[in-house]
């Protein structure tokens, strides 16, 4: 029972413009959010988090937005750059499971100069 | 700081054969996570550790999957006897102690298997 989802398989952005990702989950106890970057033949890599106590959080080019009553989440990259080519993994937790992630399939994007 | 290690990078076996991945988390994580991500899908939780005690193993399958973490630092996964469903990449995360404010996991670069 697949509880995280991303719709989008496959996205593609101009360089230079916004990207989105979305995410969503069934799940009203989860509580805690993350997006991770992974590259082929590597594991993924941590980008960003929110807490559900939060509808947003920003770390330099990227922000995360949290719809709790729509039990949606997403990824906007601003400005889009070719090396944030790569697979994004959305993934989210809650207390009682340990904080243990609950992934989605990922979205690959491709940043085309 | 070192991340997390683990070894083999690939793997290729027969079905029926066994098999067993290493983990090295990064020093001082007391929770380690071993997760399968079969080609296409997200990964899946197998097994959580906390120290050196099994927090989650409901997604194990015990019939031929095992796992332990001696003295709460390294893990070995073992797949005894390999079934060709169980191709996929190991991956191993770890994560700080509790108490903190962010949950994030650290992930190694993954073990591939591939079972012919």
């Amino acid at each position: 029972d697949q509880q995280v989802k991303q719709n989008s398989p496959s996205l593609s952005v101009q360089e230079g413009r916004i990207s989105i990702l979305n995410c969503d989950y069934t799940n009203s106890m989860f509580d805690y959010f993350l997006w991770y970057k992974k590259y082929p033949a590597e594991g993924p890599t941590f980008l960003i988090s929110i807490s559900s106590i939060k509808d947003k959080n920003e770390d330099g080019r990227f922000t995360v937005f949290l719809n709790k009553s729509a039990k949606h989440l997403s990824l906007h990259i601003v400005p889009s750059q070719p090396g944030d080519s790569a697979v994004y993994l959305c993934a989210a937790s809650d207390l009682d499971s340990g904080y243990a992630l609950n992934f989605g399939k990922g979205t690959s994007l491709l940043v085309t100069p | 700081e070192a991340g997390v290690a683990q070894s083999p990078r690939y793997k290729i076996i027969e079905k029926r054969q066994s098999v067993a991945f290493w983990c090295n988390p990064i020093s001082g994580h007391a929770t380690l996570y071993w997760y399968q991500q079969i080609l296409g899908q997200g990964p899946k939780l197998l097994i959580q550790f906390q120290n050196n005690g099994v927090v989650d193993d409901s997604q194990l399958p015990k019939d031929r999957f095992s796992a332990e973490r001696l003295k709460g630092v390294d893990s070995t996964l073992k797949i005894q006897p390999a079934k060709l469903e169980d191709s996929a990449v190991y991956l191993c995360a770890s994560s700080p102690p509790r108490g903190r404010l962010t949950y994030e996991q650290y992930f190694g670069p993954g073990t591939r298997l591939t079972v012919t």
